[in-house]
């Protein structure tokens, strides 16, 4: 049982480039979360998850899209790279709504330049 | 508009003695407040939660109080131990639509524990 497993672990990217950040889940948890931390601050909730085929905004959401075609996987996209997207990238998940425990992932050291 | 906020960014404890973590809120429609630990170059983890409903929760050394007319909770760690030298992040949990939780997060207060 691996738990919530991020690849990769850093990458560099320019500017207007594109990449997909990868994350898995052996728990079969239904919610999945992706946050952004910036130097200094707390973690931002990017997009979430409830289920298979449905995702919605969280609060920093531009810039960014999701899927999620499988309980296991929910992968970030990042379309057209920018500075202000250089952060570390959480993913997290928990089983219900009941449980308010989210587990995360190492998380995915991100700069763009 | 900082929802959560823990205005000390460290604090520093002697190994054996109490620490005292603070967080306040703004926000009176969470419904839920959690601590989690962060070592560097890992996921935060899950440390121990309250209600909205409760004012103590109790967790072995750790022990949340949350105070609602203040919007203020806090985390004490007794006794400090040199492994609880970490990053701590407060959160509070708001419930949305289809059961999914949204976390705000506080910027995050480093403890350092001193043998």
């Amino acid at each position: 049982n691996a738990g919530v497993t991020q690849t990769p672990k850093f990458r560099i990217l320019k500017i207007g480039q594109s990449m997909t950040l990868q994350c898995t889940q052996d728990m079969n948890h239904n919610y999945m979360y992706w946050y952004r931390q910036d130097p200094g601050m707390g973690l931002k909730l990017i997009y979430y998850s409830v289920g298979a085929g449905i995702t919605d905004k969280g609060e920093v959401p531009n810039g960014y899209n999701v899927s999620r075609s499988t309980t296991e996987d929910f992968p970030l996209r990042l379309e057209l790279a920018a500075p202000s997207q250089t952060s570390v990238y959480f993913c997290a998940s928990t089983p219900s709504p009941h449980n308010y425990e989210q587990y995360f992932g190492p998380g995915t050291r991100l700069t763009v330049t | 508009d900082q929802q959560v906020k823990q205005n000390s960014p460290s604090l520093s404890v002697q190994e054996g003695r109490i620490s005292i973590l603070n967080c306040d809120y703004t926000n009176s429609m969470f419904d839920y407040f959690l601590w989690y630990k962060k070592y560097p170059a890992e996921g935060p983890t899950f440390l121990i939660s309250i209600s909205s409903i409760k004012d103590k929760n109790e967790d072995g050394r750790f022990t949340v109080f949350l105070n609602k007319s203040a919007k203020h909770l806090s985390l004490h760690i007794v006794p400090s131990q040199p492994g609880d030298s970490a990053v701590y992040f407060c959160a509070a949990i708001r419930l949305v639509e289809q059961g999914a939780q949204k976390l705000v997060f506080g910027q995050g207060t480093r403890l350092t524990i001193n043998p």
